[in-house]
């Protein structure tokens, strides 16, 4: 049973391009959640799909979005990128409405030069 | 969510129990506690989660106070493997995860 995954590994962009980064759930997990880690803190809450909707967000602006399938993958998007967007992307999954824990992909390292 | 407050940094001899403390005084009674662990950029790893009672798995001891006020993370017997940055998170079952800024243990030999 693969865990949640996530693509690509590593990316490099320049200022004002946008990017989109995957993940794909843990098998039977219906929910899932975006972070973004910068270098020496902890991960910070993006938002949260469930049900192809945006369910909760965190603080931070309309150039992150995303997009969640039918199949309960995700996507995440940053337009317009700028240099302080250089982070860890993590994905992580759940079940909605259950006490179960919630499992972290491997990240997507995005650097913006 | 309920905030907690951790060290920012500990030490633990390799093979020794290594104890990390968590204070979250301001808890409500539907928010549960969970430890996960970050070793150098890696996804964080789920370790154990429990609401009031003491709870134990293959990775390690959760004890929770009676007032639920604060909370111990214990490895029993620590190895250099175990080096990471520990975080201790509460919340209500229905939201994700909110990250502080944890505690980074390092085991000696």
């Amino acid at each position: 049973d693969a865990g949640v995954t996530q693509s690509p590994t590593h990316l490099i962009k320049t200022r004002g391009q946008q990017v989109t980064l995957r993940c794909s759930p843990k098998s039977g997990h219906d929910t899932v959640s975006w972070y973004q880690q910068a270098l020496g803190q902890g991960p910070q809450f993006i938002f949260q799909y469930y049900e192809e909707e945006e369910r909760q967000r965190g603080n931070f602006p309309d150039r992150f979005s995303g997009h969640q399938f039918p199949n309960y993958s995700s996507e995440l998007n940053v337009n317009a990128l700028l240099l302080g967007d250089s982070a860890l992307y993590l994905c992580a999954s759940r079940i909605m409405l259950s006490t179960d824990t919630q499992y972290f992909g491997p990240g997507t390292r995005l650097t913006v030069l | 969510d309920a905030k907690t407050t951790q060290p920012p940094s500990m030490d633990c001899a390799e093979g020794r129990a290594a104890n990390l403390p968590c204070n979250h005084s301001t808890i409500s009674g539907n928010e549960y506690v969970y430890w996960y662990r970050q070793i150098h950029s890696q996804g964080p790893q789920y370790i154990i989660h429990g609401l009031k009672n003491n709870e134990t798995n293959e990775m390690a001891s959760l004890i929770i106070t009676e007032d639920r006020k604060s909370s111990t993370l214990i490895l029993p017997h620590a190895t250099l493997r175990d080096t990471a940055v520990y975080y201790c998170i509460v919340r209500v079952r229905n939201n994700d995860m909110r990250f502080g800024a944890g505690t980074r243990l390092t085991v000696k030999p």
